[in-house]
């Protein structure tokens, strides 16, 4: 049974830094691994989708990175701002796309 | 384009009352998913449905919860006989087959 884990649960950084979120998967035959954002009383919008065949995915000031030998995905977020306050949420797929795990979620605050 | 519709966004139901929710996915997409957020969990899987057929329902309880994708018009996941515990935010998502899962806004259901 597929468990997803993400580290830390809550994060509070200055407007302007780099940051990482992490996130670890038990089961490493994955189909896709996906992230998300969700705002507070809203549904969930998708970032980056890293198929399982490929290492990273960049989408303007998003990459995000995927080592299946070790069970793990990265969020790089650079030059944060506060718009990207948000619940990041990472989500693997074993066997089809829309059948995930997801984990418990990164809750970030930038500050102004 | 219209994306994820899912209504109503609130939904107030007296113990064992029955609740309809609606979600029409986005146009050209025959995957539909509903998810399940309770208070203070993370997002869990219940159902995956194509037009007329329910592919996978390993994550949706056994009694009183049942998903359908008709040939036309939404998905519809009824849950009969409410009770305080049904109250979560319920998310569908679809998609093309394998590729990026898209949110609606969800429904808020609150049990009184």
């Amino acid at each position: 049974k597929q468990e997803v884990t993400q580290i830390p649960a809550a994060l509070s950084v200055p407007e302007g830094e780099n940051l990482v979120l992490n996130c670890s998967f038990t089961d490493s035959a994955i189909y896709n691994l996906q992230w998300f954002r969700q705002d507070p009383g809203k549904g969930l919008t998708s970032l980056l989708l890293i198929q399982s065949s490929q290492r990273e995915q960049t989408s303007g000031r998003l990459n995000a990175s995927l080592d299946k030998s070790s069970g793990r995905s990265t969020l790089y977020i650079a030059a944060s701002q506060p718009g990207d306050s948000a619940t990041y949420l990472c989500a693997a797929a074993n066997t089809n796309a829309g059948k995930s795990t997801f984990g418990d979620g990164t809750t970030l605050t930038v500050k102004p | 384009n219209a994306g994820v519709m899912q209504n109503p966004r609130h939904l107030v139901r007296r113990r064992g009352q029955e609740a309809r929710l609606r979600c029409s996915p986005m146009k050209g997409h025959s995957h539909v998913y509903w998810y399940r957020q309770l208070p203070e969990e993370g997002l869990k899987f219940m159902v995956y449905l194509q037009k007329e057929n329910i592919i996978d329902e390993s994550g949706m309880p056994k009694e009183r919860f049942s998903a359908e994708f008709p040939k036309e018009g939404p998905s519809i996941l009824r849950i009969q006989q409410v009770v305080r515990g049904d109250s979560a935010a319920y998310f569908c998502a679809s998609s093309i087959g394998d590729e990026k899962l898209f949110f609606g806004s969800g429904t808020q259901l609150s049990v009184l």
